[in-house]
C-alpha cells in the first residue's frame, strides 16, 4: 500500500493550464480506471472532483479533466482561477476493497 | 441537505482507545459504501478503512489492521471507528467518507475529527 507519486508543487498565471501527475504501479492505477481526484483547501475537507480517470461529478466545472496513460494518471486545470489554489490528491482503487491516495501536489495560483 | 457529520476525536494516551462516529443525513445512507480516511498533522490524506453497504465487508489498511475495527448500523445512518492500542503515528484528522459504489470515488466528506496520541 505505497502512496502514488504526486509532484510537490505546480504553479501557473491565471488563464494558463496546469497539470498533476499522478504515477502508481500495475497494482492500483495501472491496473483500474478508478483513479479519482481530490481538491483541499486549507482546514477543508477534501472535495471529489474527477473520478473514474475522466468523470466530472455534477457541479465540478468543465475546466478540470483527467486521463490515464499506463500507470499514470493526470489532472488538468484549464484557465486557471485564483480559487483553484488548493491542495490536490489522487487517489486509486488498489483491488481488494482498498484504496491508496497519492502523496498531494500544491497548486499555486501566480 | 446532505451531511456527514463526525465526532468522539480526543486527546488519549499511547495505547489507549477511542470511538469514533459519523452521522449521515440528507442521503440514503444504506446504499453507500462507507469510509474512513485520515490525514496526519501538515501530511497527506491516508486511506484507513471501509464496509460495504451490501454485506458488512470490511477492509483495512495495513498500518492500522488488527487496531482499528469499521462497523455501520443502517437504522442510526451512522458509521463508527473503535480505535485501540494507540500510537503516535495515529494522531490525524478522520475524516468520514461516503461513496456510491457505482464508482470509486469518495463523494461526500465529513469535516473531520482530531485525534491526538500523546503522553
Amino acid at each position: 500500500q505505497s502512496a502514488l507519486t504526486q509532484p510537490r508543487s505546480v504553479s501557473g498565471s491565471p488563464g494558463q493550464s496546469v497539470t498533476v501527475s499522478c504515477t502508481g504501479t500495475s497494482s492500483d492505477a495501472g491496473s483500474y480506471t478508478s483513479v479519482s481526484w481530490y481538491q483541499q483547501h486549507p482546514h477543508k475537507a477534501p472535495k471529489l472532483i474527477i473520478f473514474d480517470v475522466t468523470q466530472r461529478p455534477s457541479g465540478v466545472p468543465y475546466r478540470f479533466s483527467g486521463s490515464k496513460s499506463g500507470d499514470t494518471a493526470s489532472l488538468t486545470i484549464s484557465g486557471l482561477q485564483a480559487e483553484d489554489e488548493a491542495d490536490y490528491y489522487c487517489s486509486s482503487y488498489a483491488g481488494r476493497y482498498t484504496w491508496v491516495f497519492g502523496t498531494g501536489t500544491k497548486v499555486t495560483v501566480l | 441537505e446532505v451531511k456527514l457529520l463526525e465526532s468522539g476525536g480526543d486527546l488519549v494516551q499511547p495505547g489507549g482507545s477511542l470511538r469514533l462516529s459519523c452521522a449521515a443525513s440528507g442521503f440514503t445512507f444504506v446504499n453507500y459504501d462507507m469510509n474512513w480516511v485520515r490525514q496526519a498533522p501538515g501530511k497527506g490524506l491516508e486511506w484507513v478503512s471501509s464496509i460495504s453497504h451490501i454485506d458488512g465487508t470490511t477492509s483495512y489498511a495495513d498500518s492500522v489492521k488488527g487496531r482499528f475495527t469499521i462497523s455501520r448500523d443502517n437504522s442510526k445512518n451512522t458509521l463508527y471507528l473503535e480505535l485501540n492500542s494507540l500510537r503516535a503515528e495515529d494522531t490525524a484528522v478522520y475524516y468520514c467518507a461516503a461513496r456510491l459504489p457505482v464508482h470509486h470515488g469518495f463523494d461526500i466528506w465529513g469535516q473531520g475529527t482530531m485525534v491526538t496520541v500523546s503522553s
